[in-house]
């Protein structure tokens, strides 16, 4: 098991780039998520899913784009890269079958846009 | 999901017990207490969880009081390893739009030598 993987661990965007950051977990998890951690602040939801072909908003959804075209897959994609993206993005994954079960997260995409 | 207050950060000596307090006053009968900790720009690693009753497992022991409006994370011995953004999370139980965990700013636990 790997677990959640994200790919790239780090990226320079100049502004108006774009890009998709990968996300993929191989625990068969309902649900995936995408955070955004800025320096020194808690984590931030961008969007989440519930499965695939389904996806929601979370707080900070503007500027993102998601697809859920498989159970293992969750990319992220940024059209438009603004410096305010500039942060770092966990993806996280939870299984649907308990109440009340652990999230697991990759280890981040480190993200720069200058 | 309740809000939750926790020390912006706490110092523990290497091999002693590090005891971690979260105030969660308005929490729910149905909001379970959460723990996750995240090591230096790693992502965020699940601690522990409990409703109402005391929890324990091979990383730690949640203690949540009675009337549940707080809890403590013991770490029983803590190692250089445990230094690391602690965060305590209170949410309804269940999937979906319910699983936004928010996490807040958390408490910085420094283990010294």
């Amino acid at each position: 098991n790997a677990g959640v993987t994200q790919t790239p661990k780090f990226r320079i965007l100049k502004i108006g780039q774009s890009m998709t950051l990968q996300c993929a977990q191989d625990m068969n998890h309902n649900y995936m998520y995408w955070y955004r951690q800025d320096p020194g602040m808690g984590l931030k939801l961008i969007y989440y899913s519930v499965g695939a072909g389904i996806t929601d908003k979370g707080e900070v959804p503007n500027g993102y784009n998601v697809s859920r075209s498989t159970t293992e897959d969750f990319p992220l994609r940024l059209e438009l890269a603004a410096p305010s993206q500039t942060s770092v993005y966990f993806c996280a994954s939870r299984t649907q079958g308990a109440l009340n079960t652990e999230a697991f997260f990759g280890q981040g995409t480190r993200l720069t846009v200058v | 999901d309740a809000k939750t207050t926790q020390p912006p950060s706490m110092d523990c000596a290497e091999g002693r017990a590090a005891n971690l307090p979260c105030n969660h006053s308005t929490i729910s009968g149905n909001e379970y207490v959460y723990w996750y900790r995240q090591i230096h720009s790693q992502g965020p690693q699940y601690i522990i969880h409990g409703l109402k009753n005391n929890e324990t497992n091979e990383m730690a022991s949640l203690i949540i009081t009675e009337d549940r409006k707080s809890s403590t994370l013991i770490l029983p011995h803590a190692t250089l390893r445990d230094t690391a953004v602690y965060y305590c999370i209170v949410r309804v139980g269940g999937g979906g739009s319910n699983y936004k965990l928010t996490f807040g700013k958390g408490t910085l636990l420094t283990v010294n030598p």
